[in-house]
């Protein structure tokens, strides 16, 4: 176990509906990092909060956003669902910006 | 734009055998390689590789990185069925703070 907690574990959503997964890091790590994980893909960077900033951003439109609160907890949010948003949302805490990432259980989506 | 790619895509042995798990990249201004096991959901950290011909070993897991010809491995003696996973390859780069990851190796140890 990596102490990084995520929920929901499931849920199910319709196309134009929103979402909200919740990730709280491991304690003392002041950095989150958001990944994408479609069947059979590797994870994709969504973006970074460190220091509640965010601090880096992947190929990922808007719709997709995120916060990071003081005690490191992190939200994150994506508006007007498309049925290809349907994939495994890891969440990930490090020491720092670049460190070794310690991932949570995941949050998976599926959106009909 | 930055690239993983890991060999072979999945692969089948015996309880017993030595695997080679193979990663290469071609990334603008290289910091790290990183390699995890992905058993079910969430992957874990098995090794960050920084310089050359440095092998890293934990147990019967090792793994070295070459960065003059761009790729690493990642060899595992004595595989068990309990080393059945996604094994996971990623680079981290320049002053980006995002890990690229390869589409993973899947590996099957059969009994």
């Amino acid at each position: 176990e990596t102490g990084v907690t995520q929920s929901p574990t499931h849920l199910i959503k319709t196309r134009g509906q929103q979402v909200t997964l919740r990730c709280s890091s491991q304690s003392g790590h002041n950095t989150v990092s958001w990944y994408q994980q479609a069947l059979g893909q590797g994870p994709q960077f969504i973006f970074q909060y460190y220091r509640e900033e965010e601090n880096g951003r992947g190929n990922f439109p808007p719709r997709f956003s995120g916060l990071q609160f003081p005690n490191y907890s992190s939200e994150l949010n994506v508006n007007a669902l498309e049925l290809d948003d349907s994939a495994l949302y890891l969440c990930a805490s490090s020491l720092e910006p670049t460190g070794e990432l310690f991932f949570g259980e995941g949050s998976r989506l599926t959106v009909l | 734009e930055d690239k993983v790619v890991q060999s072979p895509l999945s692969l089948v042995v015996h309880e017993g055998d030595t695997v080679t798990l193979n990663c290469s990249y071609e990334v603008t201004n290289f910091r790290s390689l990183l390699w995890y096991k992905q058993e079910k959901k969430a992957p874990t950290f098995l090794f960050m590789l920084t310089s050359s011909g440095i092998e890293k070993k934990s147990g019967r897991l090792s793994s070295i990185l070459d960065k003059k010809e761009l790729f690493s491995i990642l060899n595992i003696t004595a595989t068990q069925t309990g080393d059945s996973a996604v094994y996971l390859c990623a680079v981290y780069t320049g002053t980006a703070s995002k890990l690229t990851f390869g589409t993973g190796t899947r590996l099957q140890v059969t009994l």
